[in-house]
C-alpha cells in the first residue's frame, strides 16, 4: 500500500531556528516532491529529487532510498517561511502521492 | 516566462448546473495534471493529459467528471451537475516532460451552493 507520513504535523518555531520536517514512506519510490503551500493556498514547488541532496538558498532536501526517508531542512527560519510543507513520493506509475503535509508557524 | 494560469480563481455554481475550469500551463509545457484539494485534506490526484491525449485518468470520478486538452488553447477540467460534495480547490500543474517537476497554478476554489 502506497502510504506516506510526514512528522511534525505541526511546529512552531522561533525565528532564526534551524527546522527539520521529516518524510517517511512505505514502498520503492522513483523521485520525490517537497512542496510550499501558502495560507492563502499558492502551492509552490521547493524541490524534486531521487537521490542524494538538494540546496536552494536556505532549503537543503536529502533522501535515502533505502531507508524510505527524506528530510526538508530550513536554517535560519523566518516568519515568511510559514506554511504548509508537503511531501510527495511518486510510487510506481507516474503520478505523486500527497501527505496533508506539516504546518510551520514561524514567530517573530 | 509566466507562470501555470488558472481561471477563474473562485467559482460560485448552484448545485446541477456545470462548473468549467481552465489551466494554461506555462509555456513550453505539454504535460498537464489536475489535483483536488477538500476542506483540510491533501491534494488528490485526478488526471495527466497531453495535448490531445489523457494519458491517465485513474483519479477522476467516473461520472459528471471529464477533462480535454487540446492541441490549441487551455485545458479544461469540466464538471456537470455539480453536487455540494465538489467543493474544493482545484489545482492543475504542468512540466515539461513527463516524470518532471511540476509546476502549480493558483487554484480554482469552486463553491457549490
Amino acid at each position: 500500500k502506497n502510504e506516506v507520513e510526514q512528522s511534525p504535523q505541526n511546529l512552531t518555531a522561533q525565528e532564526g531556528e534551524f527546522i527539520t520536517i521529516n518524510c517517511s514512506y512505505s514502498v520503492g519510490i522513483s523521485a520525490l516532491h517537497w512542496l510550499q503551500q501558502h495560507p492563502g493556498g499558492g502551492i509552490v514547488s521547493l524541490f524534486m529529487l531521487s537521490s542524494g541532496k538538494k540546496k536552494h538558498g536556505r532549503l537543503i532536501a536529502t533522501i535515502n532510498i533505502q531507508e524510505k526517508h527524506s528530510s526538508l531542512h530550513i536554517t535560519a527560519s523566518h516568519p515568511r517561511d510559514s506554511a504548509v510543507y508537503i511531501c510527495a513520493p511518486r510510487f510506481t506509475g507516474n503520478q505523486f502521492y500527497f501527505g496533508t503535509g506539516t504546518s510551520l508557524t514561524v514567530i517573530p | 516566462n509566466a507562470g501555470v494560469m488558472q481561471n477563474p480563481r473562485h467559482l460560485v455554481r448552484r448545485r446541477g448546473q456545470e462548473a468549467r475550469l481552465r489551466c494554461s500551463p506555462m509555456k513550453g509545457h505539454s504535460h498537464v495534471y489536475w489535483y483536488r484539494q477538500l476542506p483540510e485534506e491533501g491534494l488528490k490526484f485526478m488526471v495527466y493529459l497531453q495535448k490531445e491525449n489523457i494519458i491517465d485518468e485513474s483519479g477522476m470520478p467516473k461520472e459528471r467528471f471529464s477533462a480535454e486538452f487540446p492541441k490549441e488553447g487551455p485545458s479544461i477540467l469540466r464538471i456537470q451537475q455539480v453536487v455540494r460534495g465538489d467543493s474544493a480547490a482545484y489545482f492543475c500543474a504542468s512540466s515539461p516532460y513527463d516524470r518532471n517537476e511540476q509546476y502549480f497554478g493558483p487554484g480554482t476554489r469552486l463553491t457549490v451552493t
